[in-house]
């Protein structure tokens, strides 16, 4: 299953709401999650199942879609979100990624 | 403190054998299933290999570019997970990551990464 994020980077600033897009080659139900990752950190796990926040991570996060299309928006850009941020399918192996999605400060 | 540390990386040749380990603590270790992940210099994330809990199995499962030259055990007693790697190429150059898989809730908990790289 290929993943197919958009955009590739997106420059926005502090206050803003942004969108990211990820975009499977077939339908793998809500078998979705999301992480943000940093330079020469570990990625982190932000939402599962296509939706559901990980505890600990702030509720300006969101996740959304089923099937094919997915989303993940932060509501209001703080200065800690600009990163890379990944989506990967759980419905089948080899449990693919996405190209990953740079946020950078505008 | 749940925590994952890897430990095993290094400069090595094409051609040879490497293992890395990852080390659990802060949970009970064998209720888990266990991925190792890379990333390769300036490139994104890839989904290496996976292990079943024994509760399920302890069974693996492989990406179509490592399949028959790295392999994934566990020792539950030890709490560590091992990857070890064969027949090592260049292109497996990258930092490696295991993480704690919570097979369709994702990946919850990571290591810091250690890096292995491949070269004459």
């Amino acid at each position: 299953i290929q993943l197919t994020q958009s955009p590739s980077s997106l420059s926005a600033s502090v206050g803003d709401r942004v969108t990211i897009t990820c975009r499977a080659s077939q339908g793998i139900s809500s078998y979705l999650a999301w992480y943000q990752q940093k330079p020469g950190k570990a990625p982190k796990l932000l939402i599962y199942a296509a939706s559901t926040l990980q505890s600990g991570v702030p509720s300006r996060f969101s996740g959304s879609g089923s099937g094919t299309d997915f989303t993940l928006s932060i509501s209001s850009l703080q200065p800690e979100d600009f990163a890379t941020y990944y989506c990967q399918q759980l419905n089948s192996y080899p449990r693919t990624f996405g190209q990953g999605t740079r946020l950078e400060i505008k | 403190e749940v925590q994952l540390v890897e430990s095993g990386g290094g400069l090595v040749q094409p051609g040879r054998s490497l293992r890395l380990s990852c080390t659990a603590s802060g949970f009970t270790f064998g209720d888990y299933a266990m991925s190792w992940f890379r990333q390769a210099p300036g490139k994104g994330l890839e989904w290496v290999g996976f292990i079943r809990s024994k509760a399920y199995s302890g069974t693996t499962e492989y990406a179509a570019s490592v399949q028959g030259r790295f392999t994934i055990s566990r020792d539950d007693s030890k709490s560590i997970a091992y990857l070890q790697m064969n027949s090592l190429k260049t292109e497996d150059t990258a930092v490696y990551y295991c993480a704690r898989d919570l097979h369709t809730d994702g990946m919850d908990v990571w290591g810091q990464g250690t890096t292995v790289t491949v070269s004459s």
